[in-house]
């Protein structure tokens, strides 16, 4: 089975503080992905990467950035984390379809 | 862009019973895949159906079932004798065929409750 860690499932960071969410997989997949979960709003995909080194912006990438050095991480970077961050992140990884979920990391900006 | 319709924010059905959660779906497309998640308060996703646009055959997994009309872009999920874990959020999604287009859309989201 796939398996996606992602390295807290809690986490509080104050305001400004920079913030790195970490996502690992187990499987050699080639596409990795950040989305960003709020109620109400269903997920929507912050940022995604199909190699490594490469990024690509999803939908809601202002505020964010990425990191693939390696083809098994893929890192999301909150360079001054605002109180509007405050979310559940989920990193998922695919082969080509589907994606495969991580168990999310809850961030609170204060 | 594509655009994914959840209209039910919220749904019940009792054990046992039978329940039908909708997904509207907006695209130029014409081959494409579309898929149902589940979400339980565990938060891992789940896949629970997927669904090949150039199939013409609803796709089915045990108790799950999909009604895929692609000419009224609809794309809804039953469940068929529901059953207290089946209690979730479930997101229906959409993803463009083809190399390079891997990344999924997604609804808002139906959460659904499951009565004893």
């Amino acid at each position: 089975d796939v398996k996606v860690t992602q390295s807290s499932r809690y986490l509080v960071k104050r305001t400004g503080e920079k913030v790195f969410l970490e996502c690992v997989q187990d499987m050699d997949h080639e596409n990795m992905f950040w989305y960003r979960q709020d109620p109400g709003l269903g997920l929507r995909l912050i940022y995604f990467s199909y190699d490594v080194k490469m990024k690509e912006k999803g939908d809601i990438p202002e505020g964010y950035s990425v990191s693939r050095e390696k083809k098994e991480r893929f890192s999301l970077i909150l360079e001054s984390a605002s109180t509007n961050q405050t979310s559940m992140y989920l990193c998922a990884s695919s082969l080509n379809s589907p994606l495969h979920f991580g168990n999310g990391t809850r961030l609170t900006v204060t | 862009a594509q655009t994914v319709t959840q209209s039910q924010p919220e749904m019940s059905v009792q054990e046992a019973e039978t329940v039908t959660l909708s997904c509207t779906y907006d695209t130029s497309e014409s081959d494409y895949y579309l898929f149902w998640y589940k979400q339980p308060p565990s938060r891992q996703m789940i896949l629970v159906i997927r669904q090949e646009a150039y199939k013409q055959q609803n796709a089915t997994e045990n108790r799950f079932s999909v009604n895929f009309q692609k000419a009224a872009k609809s794309f809804s999920l039953k469940i068929s004798d529901s059953q207290l874990g089946d209690a979730a959020m479930y997101f229906c999604a959409y993803r463009r065929f083809g190399a390079g287009s891997y990344q999924l859309t997604f609804g808002k989201g139906t959460k659904l409750s499951v009565i004893p």
